[in-house]
């Protein structure tokens, strides 16, 4: 079966720490996104990826940064720098960049 | 002012009920999305609009390009179709085409 995941569902890191959230698709999609979503707001783009090997900041860059190595996967990394990480983060990929958007399950980052 | 509005941000209907939720948007697009995010998080695409209707089983986006305005219709509502409903645009004047999110619809349909 063809998706996208995302793991861990459920992710705690202590104040400090960096983390990395994996996203993987195989549905053979060029471009990838990754989202953050706050309580009362609007999904943000973090950063996207419109091609391996290429990634572009989006409007919440700050504080995070990402690779895209191989095509299927665009893991995120939420570094210290981070103010404010506790989040549910959603990845999300496309055949090309404007068609539409199929969404992965989403990691709910705690950091305590 | 938010660049893409929807109202109501929260609905509560009996099941059996026809259901609207509208978006407003401030921007010139190239599209509209309307997606469906479940209580465990999940969002799946239900719809993309450029112009006009959609309808995918009980399911009908509308879309007015000139006032700005997009609806979601769900008929013979049920609980199953509890979740947020969001609204997305794909700004044509935006840097890169970026998409612009609505803050969702939270709708609650009561059995």
């Amino acid at each position: 079966d063809g998706g996208i995941t995302q793991s861990p569902k459920y992710l705690f890191r202590k104040e400090g720490q960096n983390v990395t959230l994996s996203c993987e698709q195989n549905l053979n999609h060029d471009a990838m996104y990754w989202y953050r979503q706050d309580p009362g707001q609007g999904l943000r783009l973090i950063y996207y990826s419109q091609i391996v090997n290429d990634f572009q900041k989006g409007d919440i860059a700050e504080g995070y940064s990402v690779s895209r190595e191989k095509k299927e996967s665009f893991p995120l990394t939420v570094t210290s720098a981070q103010k404010n990480p506790t989040a549910f983060y959603l990845c999300a990929s496309s055949l090309g960049y404007t068609d539409t958007q199929y969404f992965g399950p989403g990691t709910r980052l705690t950091v305590l | 002012k938010n660049e893409v509005e929807q109202s109501p941000q929260n609905l509560t209907a009996q099941e059996g009920e026809f259901i609207t939720i509208n978006c407003s948007y401030s921007v010139g697009i190239s599209a509209l999305h309307w997606l469906q995010q479940h209580p465990g998080g999940g969002i799946v695409s239900l719809f993309m609009l450029s112009s006009g209707k959609k309808k995918h089983g009980r399911l009908i986006a509308t879309i007015n390009i000139q006032e700005k305005h997009s609806s979601l219709h769900i008929t013979a509502s049920h609980p199953r179709d509890s979740a947020v409903y969001i609204c997305a645009v794909r700004s044509e004047w935006a840097r890169d085409d970026k998409i612009i999110f609505g803050k969702g619809t939270r709708l609650h349909i009561l059995p």
